[in-house]
């Protein structure tokens, strides 16, 4: 079990908005900055959002990301066949010094 | 091109060894942490462990799972991080992937993987 708790999947048409929640405490989330991982099929993952809403170079604008709280959420607006893939959110945990990740999310583009 | 690239993978007996390399280039290695991550077959990101840099003494930490198993070294000289795996358990089958651990930027760059399966 995780500490952070996304569902198992999501899905939406393509150009529709779809969002995929993240779900922490008070000690993930509530207090730590939150990362978005993007895993398309047979692929190693890659960094799409980072402190929360911050996005790498070559990420473009249609994913965004947002704190609220214990919770955060990845959006991708604008959805396109090529954005289906698993998604993870992910956290630094003090107490144990390390990474933790969400469970993934499969964003199905129908 | 910043390129890392996951090497070492293979079929091994469960209570032996392996060893893994994460060969690095395009970037000044020693100012990077570096991360492994695996991903078991059907699963999800697991934290592995990870060494920071030098500066920071090259300090380690690891997942639960792997604690007193696992050791993660580097060498400056060569731009290459390691994952010596110790007393494999059939549970440590999994993709294995090392990532450019940039802190507060998150994981910004990681390899294409190699495949660790423990089975005897």
């Amino acid at each position: 079990q995780s500490v952070l708790t996304q569902p198992p999947s999501a899905s939406a048409t393509p150009g529709q908005r779809v969002t995929i929640s993240c779900s922490g405490s008070s000690s993930y989330i509530g207090s730590t900055s939150v990362y978005w991982y993007q895993q398309l099929p047979g692929a190693a993952p890659k960094l799409v959002i980072y402190s929360n809403n911050q996005r790498p170079s070559g990420v473009p604008d249609r994913f965004s990301g947002s704190k609220s709280g214990t919770s955060a959420s990845l959006a991708i607006s604008g959805l396109r066949s090529e954005d289906e893939a698993d998604y993870y959110c992910a956290t630094w945990d003090d107490s144990l010094s390390g990474w933790v990740f969400g469970g993934g999310t499969k964003l199905t583009v129908l | 091109e910043v390129q890392l690239v996951e090497s070492g993978g293979g079929l091994v007996q469960p209570g032996r060894s392996l060893r893994l390399s994460c060969t690095t280039s395009g970037f000044t290695f020693g100012d990077y942490a570096v991360s492994w991550v695996r991903q078991a077959p059907g699963k999800g990101l697991e934290w592995v462990g990870f060494i920071r840099r030098k500066p920071y003494g090259g300090a380690t930490g690891y997942a639960a799972s792997v604690k007193g198993r696992f050791t993660i070294s580097r060498d400056e000289s060569k731009s290459t991080a390691y994952l010596q795996m110790n007393s494999l358990k059939t549970e440590d089958t999994a993709i294995y992937y090392c990532s450019r651990d940039s802190g507060i930027y998150g994981m910004d760059v990681w390899g294409q993987g190699t495949t660790v399966t423990v089975s005897s």
